[in-house]
């Protein structure tokens, strides 16, 4: 069935570099999103990436695909406080009746600490 | 973010109560969706509009009624509501249905809503 997986919380230090990890379950899935969820706030999307690039880097963001192991990443460079909230990986359906729908991760939170 | 507003942004209802969610995307969309979002639960599909035509439907119990009275508007009409119903309903739109390749869905900010 289709399924994503993230871990639900991470915790960082203002400066460092933010991991965080995805794995997805839809081999033919095509296009894979970050979004972002401030507290109070709707998704907002980040980034997403083709599922024929390992790497797409956007200013701060880097997201790395390894469509081998079905494992997606999105490291945020430089986390500052702003970047506290929870991140959301989905998949893009390919095929089938629900074909062109997302299906969500439950999300990771990130905590930044001064 | 203006593109998909959503009102009211909190709503408490009893469990015999009827209300309306509404949701408004001003970014000439054609395709809406409704999601729920529960606590520690992936975010769920719930509705997709396309063209004002319901589109999918996930076995979403009957107490939940959507309308699409036009490719701008969506409402989520509530009634006999059960606890567990509480959660943050989020609207979405997207350019068509399906998406196209490179497209994505829009979010609205959510309406709270918490059944007594």
């Amino acid at each position: 069935g289709e399924d994503v997986e993230q871990s639900l919380f991470l915790s960082v230090r203002e400066g460092d570099s933010s991991v965080i990890n995805c794995t997805y379950t839809d081999s033919s899935s095509t296009y894979l999103y970050w979004y972002k969820q401030e507290p109070g706030a709707g998704l907002q999307l980040l980034t997403y990436i083709f599922s024929n690039m390992d790497m797409k880097q956007d200013q701060r963001l880097t997201v790395l695909l390894n469509k081998k192991d079905k494992h997606l990443s999105l490291r945020i460079a430089d986390t500052q406080t702003g970047d506290s909230a929870i991140y959301f990986c989905a998949e893009r359906i390919r095929y089938g009746g629900s074909q062109g729908n997302l299906i969500f991760g439950k999300g990771t939170k990130l905590s930044v600490k001064p | 973010e203006t593109g998909v507003t959503q009102t009211p942004r909190h709503l408490v209802m009893g469990m015999t109560n009827k209300k309306s969610l509404k949701c408004e995307q001003h970014l000439g969309h054609n395709a809406m969706y409704w999601y729920k979002q529960s606590a520690k639960k992936p975010l769920e599909l719930m509705f997709v509009y396309s063209l004002e035509e319901r589109v999918e439907n996930n076995s979403v119990p009957s107490r939940f009624s959507p309308e699409c009275p036009n490719s701008s508007h969506l409402f989520l009409h509530l009634h006999t509501l059960q606890p567990e119903d509480s959660a943050l309903y989020l609207c979405a739109s997207s350019q068509d249905w399906p998406a196209g390749r490179q497209e994505t869905q829009y979010f609205g900010p959510g309406t709270r809503l918490l059944v007594l």
